[in-house]
């Protein structure tokens, strides 16, 4: 089956450091890639959606220039969390979709963000 | 917009059936699905709904009425394992993934 990976699965971090976070999608390729946000005992948000070689989509409310998206290849995209502060403490989720199924989406593991 | 309800959460005994009901109200719509998260880690896929009726796979069964605005996760013979946040997620007219709060299933022996 598909699999998609994250790296790294944990990451502590200074408050004021930038944070790269990367999606892999190991066996296909990834038309469309979505992050999503997880704060604890709540339910996925929707953070932004990338397709290769374009600019991300943001949803409302989140930082274009706070959560740097970049999707370069149809293998990978990165999220970057710059100037991170202890509020961007949270999961961070990635998924990847592939051109034959628009309705499925495969889950990366996911990326634990602590900002001391 | 979209609004989607579950129950926060739900106990049950290991052997016996669990039902956790989502309800949603939606202008566009091009499925409904029910995902399995345990604590710390990503959702995994376990059905797709996208026309009325059951679908049974294995011990878990999913059911949807659109005209009700409705869908169910029907849990049989119940195990330990299975104590997890169960999310349910509709898929917009954009076929973006709207998820629902989750309800945490608690198991008991």
């Amino acid at each position: 089956g598909a699999v998609v990976s994250q790296h790294p699965s944990w990451v502590i971090c200074k408050s004021g450091t930038s944070v790269k976070i990367e999606c892999r999608s190991l066996d296909f390729q990834a038309t469309t890639m979505f992050w999503y946000r997880q704060f604890p005992k709540q339910s996925l948000m929707l953070m932004a959606t990338s397709n290769e070689g374009s600019k991300a989509t943001y949803e409302q409310g989140v930082e274009k220039d706070k959560f740097l998206i970049n999707h370069a290849s149809l293998t990978l995209s990165t999220l970057t969390v710059t100037s991170a502060h202890p509020e961007d403490s949270s999961f961070y989720i990635c998924s990847a979709r592939d051109g034959s199924s628009i309705e499925t989406q495969y889950f990366g593991p996911g990326t634990r963000l602590l900002v001391l | 917009g979209q609004n989607i309800d579950q129950p926060t959460e739900m106990t049950a005994t290991e052997g016996a059936i669990v039902q956790i009901n989502c309800t949603y109200q939606t202008s566009g719509f091009n499925g409904l699905f029910w995902y399995q998260q345990h604590a710390g880690e990503a959702p995994t896929f376990l059905s797709y709904n996208v026309l009325d009726g059951l679908e049974e796979k294995g011990r878990f069964s999913s059911f949807l009425s659109r005209s009700k605005g409705y869908s169910y996760l029907l849990l049989k013979e119940l195990q330990m394992k299975d104590s997890a946040s169960y999310l349910c997620a509709l898929m917009d007219s954009n076929y973006q993934l709207i998820w629902g709060a989750g309800t945490k299933l608690i198991i008991k022996p």
